[in-house]
């Protein structure tokens, strides 16, 4: 079955900058979507469609996706960013076959 | 305000069903797809099921497949999840979501324990 690797944690300083990668091979292909989940609540989305940011989203948040891997980048981390982090998309069978990236824990400190 | 509510969860006993629903407000729900996502405790989000806007494809995770089956009533703004031959693994909590989109439910909680 299809799979999305990303790094298990990242840790940052406050100010600098965060990259966190999810690995696919149908990424070439399909769009990656990125969510952020804090403890205990729903995921929110921060990343749609390799690179679009939605309302609401910080500027610091952005996303790029080349070949097989697609990148969440916060710029200037700020503590209320350390959450879980996962990414998302679609294998090429066409069946609305989806799957979550292994997550990644990123720790602002 | 966009809007997802899931119920349907509980404790049950493994072997047994659960049908899971969600009703959608807020948006177009037949221009979407909509999908399953579940959290199992202390685990990551693990797709479940997908269903396209006109239920013409459908898809599932091989950890569920041809065990449950997702549906959805675009009249009555809702999406199902039929759950057969429940798991102790299948213990999580259950999110309705439009992924793409980015809208969510709170989820609902499905514990399958004797």
């Amino acid at each position: 079955s299809y799979e999305l690797t990303q790094p298990p944690s990242v840790s940052v300083s406050p100010g600098q900058t965060a990259r966190i990668t999810c690995s696919g091979d149908a990424l070439p292909k399909k769009y990656a979507y990125w969510y952020q989940q804090k403890s205990g609540q729903a995921p929110v989305l921060v990343i749609y469609e390799d690179s679009k940011r939605p309302s609401g989203i910080p500027e610091r948040f952005s996303g790029s996706s080349s070949g097989t891997m697609a990148t969440l980048t916060i710029s200037g981390a700020q503590v209320e960013d350390e959450a879980d982090y996962y990414c998302y998309s679609t294998d090429s069978s066409g069946n609305h076959s989806g799957v979550f990236g292994t997550g990644t824990k990123v720790t602002v400190l | 305000e966009v809007q997802l509510v899931e119920s349907g969860g509980g404790l049950v006993q493994p072997g047994r069903s659960l049908r899971l629903s969600c009703a959608a407000s807020g948006f177009t729900f037949d221009d979407y797809a909509m999908h399953w996502v579940r959290q199992a405790p202390g685990k990551g989000l693990e797709w479940v099921s997908g269903i396209s806007w006109n239920s013409g494809s459908i898809g599932y995770a091989d950890s569920v497949k041809g065990r449950f089956t997702i549906s959805r009533d675009n009249a009555k703004n809702s999406l199902y999840l039929q759950m057969n031959s429940l798991r102790a693994e299948d213990t999580a909590l259950y999110y309705c979501a439009n992924i793409v989109y980015g809208a969510w439910g709170q989820g609902t909680l499905v514990t399958v324990s004797s």
